[in-house]
Parts: C-alpha cells; sequence; structure tokens
C-alpha cells in the first residue's frame, strides 16, 4: 500500500514567493496533519483536518500560511509570501480511528528553503 | 500545556541495549508513542502504549507508568542501523505533541 505522499521533495524559492506545497493521505485515512520541523522548535503541529474539515489552525504561524483540504485524497499548505524563517522540513501525516491509537503516518517531507 | 522531556543524546556499542527515558505531564492523556528518525527522513512508527505495562515488539520493547507520567523505549541487540533520533510523543485528543528527540549513536 502506498504511504502518504508529498511533492516536492525539496524546495528552494526566494524571499516573497509563493510556496505551494501537496499532500496526498493514505487511502481510507479521515484525519490528516501538517506538521513543521526545525532544529529550534522540533516538531510542531500546523492543522489538523478530519474528514476534509479545518478542526484546529491554531499552530499556523500567521496569515501568510493557508491550508486546504478539497477531498479526502488531497490536501495543500500554503505560504505567501514567503519569508527566510520559513525555512524547515514540512510533514503531512495521517491516521485512520480504525488505526491503534489513532496511529499518525508520516510523508517523506518537503524541505522548504527560502532565500 | 504540554512538557516532555528525553536525553538529548545517548551512544551505545553495537549488540548492546539502550534505554531511552521520557517523561511528560500533560493536559489529557490518550496515549504514547515512540517514532524513529533517521536523518534527513520521516518520523516512523515504533510503539504505542496507552495502558500500564510494557510493550515487546521484536527487538523494541516500550514501557508505560500513566500515574509516574513516566515512559521508556529499549532497544536490545541494537545494530549499526539503529542509529537515529527517536521520538516521544504525547496523544491528548486529537493532538500528538512531540519531544524534542533522542539521538542514539551505535559504535562498532
Amino acid at each position: 500500500d502506498a504511504g502518504v505522499i508529498q511533492s516536492p521533495r525539496h524546495e528552494v524559492t526566494e524571499m516573497g514567493q509563493e510556496v505551494t506545497l501537496r499532500c496526498k493521505p493514505i487511502s481510507g485515512h479521515n484525519s490528516l496533519f501538517w506538521y513543521r520541523q526545525t532544529m529550534m522548535r522540533g516538531l510542531e503541529l500546523l492543522i489538523y483536518f478530519n474528514n476534509n474539515v479545518p478542526i484546529d489552525d491554531s499552530g499556523m504561524p500567521e496569515d501568510r500560511f493557508s491550508a486546504k483540504m478539497p477531498n479526502a485524497s488531497f490536501s495543500t499548505l500554503k505560504i505567501q509570501p514567503s519569508e527566510p524563517r520559513d525555512s524547515a522540513v514540512y510533514f503531512c501525516a495521517s491516521s485512520s480511528a480504525d488505526a491503534e491509537g489513532d496511529t499518525q503516518y508520516f510523508g517523506p517531507g518537503t524541505r522548504l528553503t527560502v532565500l | 500545556g504540554q512538557n516532555i522531556d528525553q536525553p538529548t543524546e545517548m551512544t551505545a556499542t553495537e549488540g548492546a541495549i539502550v534505554q531511552i527515558n521520557c517523561t511528560y505531564q500533560t493536559s489529557g492523556f490518550n496515549g504514547l508513542f515512540w517514532y524513529q528518525q533517521h536523518a534527513g527522513e520521516a518520523p516512523t512508527f515504533l510503539s504505542y502504549n496507552v495502558l500500564d505495562g510494557l510493550e515487546e515488539k521484536g527487538r523494541f520493547s516500550s514501557f508505560l507508568s500513566r500515574s509516574k507520567g513516566y515512559s521508556y523505549l529499549l532497544l536490545k541487540e541494537l545494530q549499526m542501523k539503529d542509529s537515529a533520533s527517536y521520538l516521544c510523543a504525547v496523544r491528548a485528543g486529537y493532538k500528538l505533541s512531540f519531544g524534542a528527540g533522542t539521538t542514539v549513536t551505535v559504535r562498532a
């Protein structure tokens, strides 16, 4: 079975540009999470969707960040405009209420560098 | 709020045993997870504890004491490929809060 799929795997952009990260969760999973990982702050939850509906976006740093989940198999995280401090690895994870403990499974991540 | 503590680094010899401790203070508890993360890769699920006691999965075991807010991950018969960061994570509701991770280095 395919795991969580993310694209692109690497993104290098210049300050002020728009960045869009994409995620395809595991088929049948009804929860989707976006995380950001940095050396300084570790893994932080940005936003949580359940059945395609945003439930908790309290971790989204500021209005420059937005996320959508138009259907059960696709989500995007957009940063506009991007800033150097947004440089990090962004992970998407999905889970199912049928799984033990609602275990979250992570995608390979997108390494974002903003120059 | 959530407070999850684990050691920053540990070093052990191939074939040995290493125990990674995790203490937590959280508002709400629905389970404790351990993830393994190799450098440059995604966290991968290792174990889940929701009741007190020991869960064993091959060379890896995880223990939980809810009253003490304490867990450990035991890695036995260490192999070079076990060199990685190990993340303790506590679930409260839908939210997973992660510790900073323990970097384990296995030496030959």
